[in-house]
């Protein structure tokens, strides 16, 4: 069974330093990228970026580029989303998922098939 | 940028009855689009790819239509289970890149 388990809720202050993880299990990590989506409180979805586990090929959405660093470590089958310097308009549900590219009617669609339960950071002082 | 808008904001529909959910691209798309079902507190599900595929598992009620810059999810016959808030997502293949829609509510009128 395909997984990807989330690391858990997070409180941090402004400024601070975060890095939260996504371990995948039930198939071939190395094989598909993980992508990040951010959800802030009440709003929409937002892709934020993704990683190749395999040879940590990443590529971020424009709007994230430079605020955050998304890695893998595919010796324990993780892949993290991190932060430097934390801002209050942080706070959001975070989540992984697997990204599955599927053929139909000649083309590749890639698609996150799979999901993380998602992680709740919040930044306040 | 490609930027997607979906209507209307808020669906009320009652029970067995049918949902059209609309979803619009500033540019072309083709069929690269896809709808997400998110209930709350739970992480999205993938309904529909490649404009009218739909993905494992995912129960013949729901439909998609449309390429371009139209698109329209149908639910045939409500169930209690679909009142959620669903989202259309654009998508290039390579270099790669995703766009979610604001989102329609699907509500119990």
């Amino acid at each position: 069974e395909v997984q990807l388990v989330q690391s858990g809720a997070e409180v941090k202050k402004p400024g601070e330093s975060l890095k939260i993880s996504c371990k995948g299990s039930g198939y071939s990590f190395t094989s598909y990228w993980i992508g990040w989506v951010r959800q802030m409180p009440g709003k929409g979805l937002e892709w934020m970026g993704i990683i190749y586990p395999g040879d940590s090929d990443t590529r971020y959405s424009p709007s994230f580029q430079g605020q955050v660093t998304i890695s893998a470590d595919k010796s324990i089958s993780t892949a993290y989303l991190q932060w430097s310097s934390l801002k209050a308009s942080d706070t959001a549900m975070y989540y992984c998922a697997r990204l599955c590219s599927i053929a139909a009617a000649g083309y590749l669609h890639p698609q996150f098939d799979y999901w993380g339960q998602g992680t709740l950071v919040t930044v306040s002082s | 940028e490609i930027v997607m808008t979906q209507s209307p904001a808020t669906l009320s529909v009652s029970p067995g009855e049918r949902a059209t959910l609309s979803c619009r691209a500033s540019q072309s798309v083709s069929s690269n689009l896809a709808w997400y079902q998110q209930k709350p507190g739970q992480a999205p599900r993938l309904l529909i790819y490649g404009a009218s595929t739909r993905a494992t598992g995912i129960p013949a009620r729901f439909s998609g239509s449309g390429s371009g810059t139209e698109f329209t999810l149908t639910i045939s016959s409500l169930q209690s289970e679909d009142f959620a808030v669903y989202y259309c997502q654009q998508y290039n293949n390579w270099p790669p890149a995703f766009t979610f829609g604001p989102g329609t509510k699907v509500d119990i009128k």
